[in-house]
């Protein structure tokens, strides 16, 4: 079954300290996979995708298939990356399934 | 990217009423969607709408309960029927471009009574 799992539900970190926001993803096929965000009163967004392999405000994702993971990740978190995050994967005619989500909160 | 609005942008209703959603896009799209985020949760694909033809509704979503419209490329409709208090939910409205990247509209947040 095609499936993203975000275990967090919750993750709060102290600013300037990494951080790293869980997913792992069930699909047989070639997966494409996506991070978006929302912010406070903000519409959801798209924030990177795999296939670009670009930083986007710090943040990066790297696909790994023997893992079956995009984990997020940025060196040093700042109190504006404060959002909810949500993993999402591209099941083809563009379809997206997405994950629970990660509310990422980060502490002065 | 595009941008789209939604209206309303939150309405209270009465159980066994209906309220149509309109999703607006500022330029042509080539797919439009239909989410729901129940409060907490995470968004759950309704449907694909389809220009000129029905749209095609995932698992446990039926054209009975939530009819949808979309007549042109920029335009689309989603219609909450003969709602429950377990409709009540925030629906979004996205769109794809052929750049693969999908944008979403505000959200419409709904509560039935």
């Amino acid at each position: 079954a095609q499936r993203v799992t975000q275990p967090e539900k919750l993750l709060s970190v102290f600013k300037g300290a990494p951080v790293e926001l869980k997913c792992n993803y069930s699909y047989s096929g070639s997966p494409e996979l996506f991070w978006y965000v929302q912010y406070s009163r903000q519409r959801l967004q798209l924030l990177l995708r795999h296939i670009s392999r670009e930083s986007i405000k710090g943040f990066t994702a790297d696909l790994n298939k023997g893992e079956t993971s995009f984990h997020l990740k940025k060196p040093f978190a700042q109190e504006e990356d404060s959002a909810m995050y949500y993993c999402a994967l591209n099941t083809g005619g563009f379809k997206t399934i997405f994950g629970a989500g990660t509310r990422l909160f980060v502490k002065a | 990217s595009a941008v789209i609005s939604q209206k309303p942008s939150r309405d209270i209703c009465q159980r066994g009423t209906s309220l149509t959603i309109q999703c607006q896009v500022d330029s042509q799209v080539t797919m439009m969607f239909w989410y729901r985020q129940q409060p907490g949760q995470s968004l759950t694909l309704i449907a694909t709408a389809n220009q000129g033809s029905e749209a095609t509704y995932e698992s446990g979503f039926v054209i009975d309960k939530f009819p949808i419209s979309r007549p042109n490329l920029t335009f689309s409709t989603l219609t909450v029927s003969n709602m429950s208090p377990e409709d009540s939910s925030i629906y979004l409205c996205s769109g794809y471009r052929d750049s693969n990247e999908q944008f979403f509209g505000p959200g419409t947040r709904l509560t039935v009574l």
